[in-house]
């Protein structure tokens, strides 16, 4: 158990509808990122947020969005979703890797399976 | 830009067999970090090992080894007496330098290893 719980496990949906994607990350952690796995890209990186702030992006779709709460869960919202858009989609955390004290591993949870019918 | 090749995407193996997986990155900057995960058929990305740029010793853990080369720009892993268990997609990453951006992973597409009895 790596700490950091997403839910929900499984989600089916329709295109053109909007879905969010939950994610707490372990106690402590202040950096939460979320990525995108599926067959045709593998895993992609989509986004990071430290301590509430969005700290770097990668390829994410504008039809996509995140935030990081003050109690640092985060959501990941999918909208207008297309058929494409079925993956795995992780959430993972870590500290604050400036500390030397840290292995530097990214803690990953057990992701949230979309289908898109 | 930075890019992570794992050239080889299927190997079976027979039990107590070795197996290396090879994992070759594209960085232009000289401070940054290796990870090897791993993902079982149950779907969760388990943390294997990081490595920064600038430690090239190679690194053992049990039954696993790394060989960190920096002339051939490659983390190569190396799994000994391979058991049924091992039977996994291990991913190659490479993060950037941490002190300004955090730890985005940016994956290898994967080496799926299957480990028969």
């Amino acid at each position: 158990d790596s700490g950091v719980t997403q839910t929900p496990k499984h989600l089916i949906t329709a295109t053109g509808q909007r879905v969010t994607l939950r994610c707490s990350p372990r106690s402590g952690d202040l950096s939460v990122y979320w990525y995108q796995q599926s067959l045709d890209q593998g895993l992609q990186f989509l986004i990071q947020y430290y301590n509430g702030e969005e700290r770097a992006k990668g390829n994410i779709l504008e039809r996509f969005s995140a935030q990081q709460f003050p109690d640092l869960h985060s959501e990941l919202n999918l909208s207008s979703l297309e058929l494409g858009d079925s993956a795995l989609y992780f959430c993972a955390s870590s500290v604050d890797l400036l500390r030397t004290d840290t292995t530097g591993e990214l803690f990953f949870g057990e992701g949230s399976r979309l289908t898109v019918l | 830009a930075q890019k992570v090749t794992q050239a080889q995407t299927e190997i079976s193996v027979v039990e107590k067999e070795d197996v290396t997986l090879d994992c070759v990155y594209e960085t232009r900057d000289t401070t940054y970090y290796l990870f090897w995960y791993k993902q079982p058929p149950s779907g969760e990305l388990v943390f294997l090992i990081r490595r920064n740029s600038f430690d090239e010793q190679n690194e053992i853990s049990g039954r696993y080894s790394w060989n960190f080369q920096k002339s051939t720009s490659s983390f190569n892993f190396t799994i000994t007496a391979s058991q049924v268990v091992d039977s996994a997609v291990y991913f190659c990453a490479l993060s950037e330098a941490i002190y300004n951006q955090g730890g985005k992973l940016i994956f290898g597409q994967g080496t799926e290893l299957s480990v028969k009895p």
